[in-house]
This record gives C-alpha cells, sequence and structure tokens, in this order.
C-alpha cells in the first residue's frame, strides 16, 4: 500500500512480557517517528529517527523500551518487561524530510494485562 | 501550562452548525498541523500551515503566526464529522523537527 504501515493492530499481552511493534514507513520517506498516545490524550512523542540513526530519543519513558531502523526503512519498537501502565495506541509517522507534512500509520494498540 | 493548547475539549453540536476549534501554542516557529483521528486510532492529516487560511471541502484553517494561534472551522457539519481534532507543531532541535500535539478536541455532530 502507499500508506504508513503498522504490525499488528491489536496486541494483547502479559506483564513482564517482551513486545515488538513494527513500522512500514511510506517508500523514500526519511524521517520515522513513534507516538504514545494514552486514552484520552494527545500523542506524545518517543523517538524520531532521520534515515538509520535516532536523532532524537528523548522521549523514550525508560531503559525498557528501545527501537530500531537499521536500514532506514522499517523500524521497530520494542518494549522489554511490559508494565500495565505501558498499555496505549503506538503511533508511527513518516514523512519525506523533516519539515514535510507527516503520514501517520492506524497505530497499534497494545493493551498489557 | 501546556506547550500546544486546544478549546474546547469536547464539543457536541447539531447537524449543520458551523465549528471552530482553537489551538494555541507557545512553541514552534514553522508551521502547524491540523490532524482528525476517528475511532480505532488511526490519523489523517488534513492540513500543514505556516500563514493565512486553507480551505479544503468544507474545512477550513487559520493561522495567525504572530499571535501563535490557529483555527479549525468545519462549515455545514455532518454527523461523519464526528472525529477527535488535533493540532501539533513542528519544534526545531539540532537542526530536525518533532510534533508536539495538544490534547485534542472530541467532535460529535448529532444528527
Amino acid at each position: 500500500g502507499a500508506g504508513v504501515s503498522q504490525t499488528p493492530s491489536n496486541k494483547v499481552t502479559e506483564k513482564g512480557k517482551y513486545v515488538e511493534l513494527r513500522c512500514d514507513p511510506i517508500s523514500g520517506h526519511t524521517a520515522l517517528y513513534w507516538y504514545r498516545q494514552s486514552l484520552g490524550q494527545g500523542p506524545e512523542f518517543l523517538i524520531y529517527f532521520q534515515g538509520t540513526g535516532a536523532a532524537d530519543d528523548s522521549g523514550l519513558p525508560n531503559d525498557r523500551f528501545f527501537a530500531v531502523r537499521p536500514e532506514g526503512s522499517v523500524s521497530t519498537l520494542k518494549i522489554q518487561r511490559t508494565e500495565r501502565g505501558d498499555s496505549a495506541v503506538y503511533l508511527c509517522a513518516s514523512s519525506f524530510a523533516t519539515n514535510t507534512e507527516a503520514f501517520f500509520g492506524q497505530g497499534t494498540r497494545l493493551t498489557v494485562v | 501550562k501546556n506547550e500546544v493548547e486546544q478549546s474546547p475539549q469536547n464539543l457536541t453540536a447539531q447537524e449543520g452548525e458551523f465549528i471552530t476549534i482553537n489551538c494555541s501554542y507557545s512553541v514552534g516557529i514553522s508551521a502547524l498541523h491540523w490532524l482528525q483521528q476517528h475511532p480505532g486510532g488511526g490519523i489523517v492529516s488534513l492540513f500543514m500551515l505556516s500563514s493565512g487560511k486553507k480551505k479544503h471541502g468544507r474545512l477550513i484553517a487559520t493561522i495567525n503566526i504572530q499571535e501563535k494561534h490557529s483555527s479549525l472551522h468545519i462549515t455545514a457539519s455532518h454527523p461523519r464529522d464526528s472525529a477527535v481534532y488535533i493540532c501539533a507543531v513542528p519544534v526545531p532541535f539540532q537542526g530536525a523537527q518533532k510534533l508536539v500535539f495538544g490534547q485534542g478536541t472530541r467532535l460529535t455532530i448529532n444528527p
């Protein structure tokens, strides 16, 4: 497809487990962003990639969260030892460059039980 | 105080009414995004504007860079317009940018 694709769309996991969330950006988009949105809140910034490198990971809440983008395209957000407070919708967005319109995926709804 | 504030947080109106959602921000300099989020989480970009006004169908967005304020208007509102509308401001850092989001405005249009 032509848009940003996120998989899975829903993920239910037990507390303490490890999860991976995947984002396929629009082809050719060099900038990729991860956001987390809790119920009733606006999205909060987690991490931003320009190409393969994490240009800014200041939004990651703690060291249980890690993201990679090894080939400058697909990105994976990894969460270790999940906690119930990690439950949220995780949104990915990509843009052609950092100062152009961002396109969002449908999000992954993570539920930690 | 949030860097990007929207008002109102919730808005319920009847079909056909003229809708205004406001966004004020204290960060960012270049542009502002208006986004629409339907139940289920998917976000669609409506506008990116850096000055003046943009119009797309029944949607109109205006921005005043000096006053750091933007408004989103919906004319002849329809129940399918029901969604959360979010404004976001790019904040520069280290030669790049990230988006800072408002809390969103939940709009419900009743038939």
